[in-house]
């Protein structure tokens, strides 16, 4: 198995532009999860999903952050507009169902300048 | 809020066994000890999770002592590869999600 799959790998853009992560879950794993990294606060889970369906936002810092699952193999995490406190890495991970070990992927570095 | 205590980093030689610590003594009968640790820019990676019985797998050993309120991750035969960010989470399986505190930092020396 290839393991979580996060597109891009690093993102450089400007604030106020639109920014779209993407992740592709390990196949058969039910939930999925997007968290963010930083020095400052440390791993933080944003949102997640259990079969393709939000169940906790609860750490969506604001509006400007979306999530989708359109299906089992596809998730995004928007921001709109960016900011350039939005900066960090951004993990997705999957697991097998809703509480139960999670996988994460190699995450994706977003600078906001 | 991580229920947990950590050391904030431990030494370890390589070859010898890395022994890391945790301390959850508010810990209820549900609830599960997780560990993951995270290598230098790479995400989290899942290494054993246990309720009472103590617990191996091809990674890690996971001692938990009999009231539960602290527990041992033991790496065996540390390697510089096992250096990274440790993470002792506890969490009621199937339902909690994870909340990782700050971890503790493991240093392998050569």
């Amino acid at each position: 198995d290839a393991g979580v799959i996060q597109s891009p790998r690093h993102e450089v853009t400007e604030m106020g532009q639109e920014v779209t992560l993407r992740c592709k879950p390990i196949s058969g794993h039910n939930s999925l999860f997007w968290y963010r990294q930083t020095m400052m606060r440390g791993l933080e889970l944003l949102i997640y999903f259990n079969n393709n369906v939000p169940i906790d936002d609860s750490g969506m810092p604001e509006d400007r952050f979306s999530a989708k699952m359109p299906n089992a193999s596809f998730s995004t995490l928007k921001i709109q507009p960016s900011e350039p406190r939005d900066s960090a890495v951004y993990f997705c991970a999957s697991g097998p169902s809703s509480g139960q070990e999670q996988y994460f992927g190699p995450g994706t570095r977003l600078t906001v300048t | 809020d991580a229920k947990t205590t950590q050391p904030p980093s431990m030494d370890c030689a390589e070859g010898r066994a890395a022994n890391l610590p945790c301390n959850h003594s508010t810990i209820s009968g549900n609830e599960y000890v997780y560990w993951y640790r995270q290598i230098h820019s790479q995400g989290p990676q899942y290494i054993i999770h246990g309720l009472k019985n103590n617990e191996t797998n091809e990674m890690a050993s996971l001692i938990i002592t009999e009231d539960r309120k602290s527990s041992t991750l033991i790496l065996p035969h540390a390697t510089l590869r096992d250096t990274a960010v440790y993470y002792c989470i506890v969490r009621v399986r199937f339902r909690d999600k994870i909340i990782f505190g700050k971890g503790t930092r493991l240093h392998i020396l050569p």
